[in-house]
């Protein structure tokens, strides 16, 4: 079946660093979402990616679509303590009948101040 | 607006009891998931259905049973808990692009 990967499962930085998680899928997506899910929180939607090659901002944090479609990124620039949670990527199937999301196995990231 | 609200919190059962985890969502939304999150196994879909009446398998449904008689509910049921089933189960509704996620029922099985 489909799979969604992601590296690294676990990260901690330096407040201040930058922190990069990748995301790939063994099927091509229609498109990808972020979410972020504090500890002890629920999953909380960041962003949405549905363009071959596209690249999207929010303040510190860029978001990466790959060419074919089945994997992506998402790079924090100095991050800050706030920025502690685990983040997950969810792919949609390409053609799929439903909305129906594939989550990553997440990445924890540790924040020292 | 409470967006998707999930009863209990928090429960501790027995093996062999059974319970059911209540999801309600106030959006109007058609489609619903029951997720279950595990450390390091990240979010993993138990069942959902696409609209009121109908419910599908998702990747790990053994166990489970769910309706959708209302379109604003989605119920998980446990016929008979056990302790693989120790668990924090999450309920989404979707609007067509993002899920919206319940705060999570924490399950203990004993």
């Amino acid at each position: 079946g489909q799979q969604v990967m992601q590296i690294p499962q676990y990260q901690h930085v330096q407040e201040g660093e930058d922190f990069t998680t990748y995301c790939n899928s063994s099927t091509t997506l229609s498109n990808i979402q972020w979410y972020k899910q504090r500890p002890g929180g629920h999953p909380v939607f960041l962003i949405q990616l549905v363009k071959s090659g596209e690249v999207k901002k929010q303040k510190r944090l860029t978001f990466q679509f790959g060419e074919a479609k089945k994997n992506s990124s998402l790079h924090i620039t100095a991050t800050q303590t706030t920025d502690v949670g685990t983040y997950f990527c969810a792919g949609q199937r390409y053609g799929g009948a439903t909305n129906k999301l594939i989550f990553g196995t997440g990445t924890l990231l540790a924040v020292q101040p | 607006n409470a967006g998707v609200t999930q009863t209990p919190k928090f429960r501790v059962l027995k093996t062999g009891q059974s319970m059911t985890l209540l999801c309600a969502q106030d959006m109007n939304h058609e489609y619903m998931y029951w997720y279950r999150q595990d450390p390091g196994m990240g979010l993993r879909l138990i069942h959902y259905s696409v609209g009121e009446g109908t419910t599908a398998k998702g990747e790990v449904p053994d166990g489970y049973n769910v309706s959708r008689l209302k379109k604003q509910n989605f119920l998980l049921g446990l016929e008979s808990a056990a302790p693989s089933q120790t668990s924090v189960y999450f309920c989404a509704s979707d609007n067509g692009r993002e899920e919206n996620f319940g705060e999570g029922s924490w399950l203990t099985v004993v």
